[in-house]
Order: structure tokens, then C-alpha cells, then sequence
């Protein structure tokens, strides 16, 4: 069985702080591919970053960075120097080619608000 | 590229009533998912379609719901007889084969929100 743990179920940083969301994931498959999406109050899921289970190369993305962690199945989301904007719901996710499946299993999501 | 669109944004009906959803995926994508999603809650897995076959439901999608694809462009969602535990926020999805770099990566749209009273 596939699950995603988002523990965190809301953070409150003041604006420029660092913030790192937590994912935790289980699934039984040696190819799989974590995904994080961000939703603002808009409701449309935004793409953030896809990673298979392969490569556990850090990724940085401009004010975002991955650190991915097969040892500790942890794939957490780090925001330097939040902003306002920054202000949504972000979700963890896991696919797993497994058996032809093309779901997305969602982690329940850790809403984050950035105080000006 | 547009993204996806869905319509209506926002619909309202009474507990008994027969509703349908509409998703326009981005253009050329040939995969196509829906997805639920309850307050406070991730988006839930329903069904996919590759092209205009619909390939996988899940146990989620109850005898009343129905969803097709016919010409392999735009899919519709269907509701029969809703409930009021129907109430959430219905999420289409699409995705595509033919790009190797961002192969299985889905694109959302901002969802129906569905209010059953």
C-alpha cells in the first residue's frame, strides 16, 4: 500500500523566516516518482517539482529547495525567505508505475501562512 | 499552452439531482484524470483515461458516477441522484506521453466545487 504523511497540518512563519514541510511516504515499489504541488486559495494545483526514486540528488530551485532521503523515505520541501506570496496549501504526492496504475497518492497537505 | 479548464466553477443543486462536469485538457495531452477533494483533505484518485479509454477507476467511483471522453479531447464527470457526502471540490488532471521530460507529471485544473444541499 502507498501512503503520504504530511504531518504538519499548518505553519504560520513570519515573512523572510525559512520553512521546511515535512513528507513522509511508504510504498513497497523501488521506482517511484514524489511530486510537490502547491494550492492557493484560487484552488488549482500547481506543479512544483517531480523526483523518481533513482536520483537523490538535492534539487534548488530558486528560493526552494528538495532534500530527498530514500533511507528515511522523507522527501521535505525547504522555502528560504518567505514571502506573502508564498502563502498556500502544499501537498506531497507519490506515483508508483506499479501495476499500469497512473494515480497520484496526496499526502493531506500542511497549509502554510506567511505574515507580513 | 492554455492549461486546463473546467467548468462550471462553482455548482449548487439539490440532494436528487444529476449533475455534470466538464474538463478541457491542455491541448495534445492524452492522458486525463479526475481527482475529488473533501475540505481539508488531498485530492483523492476517481478515474484516468488514456486517449478516450477510461483505464482505471477507483473504488471511490460509485454506481452513480460516470465519466467519459469520447473524441479522446475533453472528458465529462456525471453525478447520478447526488448526495450530500457528494459535496467537494472535483479536480481534472492531464497529462502527456509524448514528452519524455515531463512524462506522468499531471496538470490541474482549479477544480468544480460542488455543493449538494
Amino acid at each position: 500500500a502507498q501512503k503520504v504523511t504530511q504531518a504538519q497540518t499548518e505553519i504560520s512563519v513570519v515573512e523572510k523566516e525559512d520553512v521546511t514541510l515535512d513528507c513522509v511516504y511508504e510504498t513497497r515499489d523501488t521506482t517511484y516518482y514524489l511530486f510537490w504541488y502547491k494550492q492557493p486559495p484560487s484552488g488549482e494545483l500547481v506543479f512544483l517539482i517531480r523526483r523518481n526514486s533513482f536520483d537523490e540528488q538535492n534539487e534548488i530551485s530558486g528560493r526552494y529547495s528538495w532534500n530527498f532521503q530514500k533511507s528515511t523515505s522523507s522527501f521535505n520541501f525547504t522555502i528560504t525567505a518567505s514571502q506573502v506570496v508564498d502563502s498556500a496549501v502544499y501537498f506531497c504526492a507519490l506515483h508508483y508505475p506499479g501495476a499500469g496504475s497512473y494515480q497520484l497518492t496526496f499526502g493531506k497537505g500542511t497549509k502554510l501562512s506567511v505574515i507580513p | 499552452d492554455t492549461g486546463v479548464s473546467q467548468n462550471p466553477r462553482h455548482k449548487i443543486t439539490k440532494r436528487g439531482q444529476n449533475v455534470t462536469f466538464r474538463c478541457d485538457p491542455i491541448s495534445e495531452h492524452n492522458r486525463l484524470y479526475w481527482y475529488r477533494q473533501t475540505l481539508g483533505q488531498g485530492p483523492e484518485f476517481l478515474t484516468y483515461f488514456q486517449n478516450e479509454a477510461q483505464l482505471e477507476k477507483s473504488r471511490l467511483l460509485s454506481d452513480r458516477f460516470s465519466a467519459e471522453r469520447p473524441k479522446g479531447s475533453f472528458s465529462t464527470l456525471e453525478i447520478q441522484r447526488t448526495e450530500q457526502g457528494d459535496s467537494a471540490m472535483y479536480l481534472c488532471a492531464s497529462s502527456s506521453l509524448a514528452q519524455p521530460t515531463a512524462k506522468n507529471i499531471q496538470y490541474f485544473g482549479a477544480g468544480t466545487r460542488l455543493s449538494v444541499l
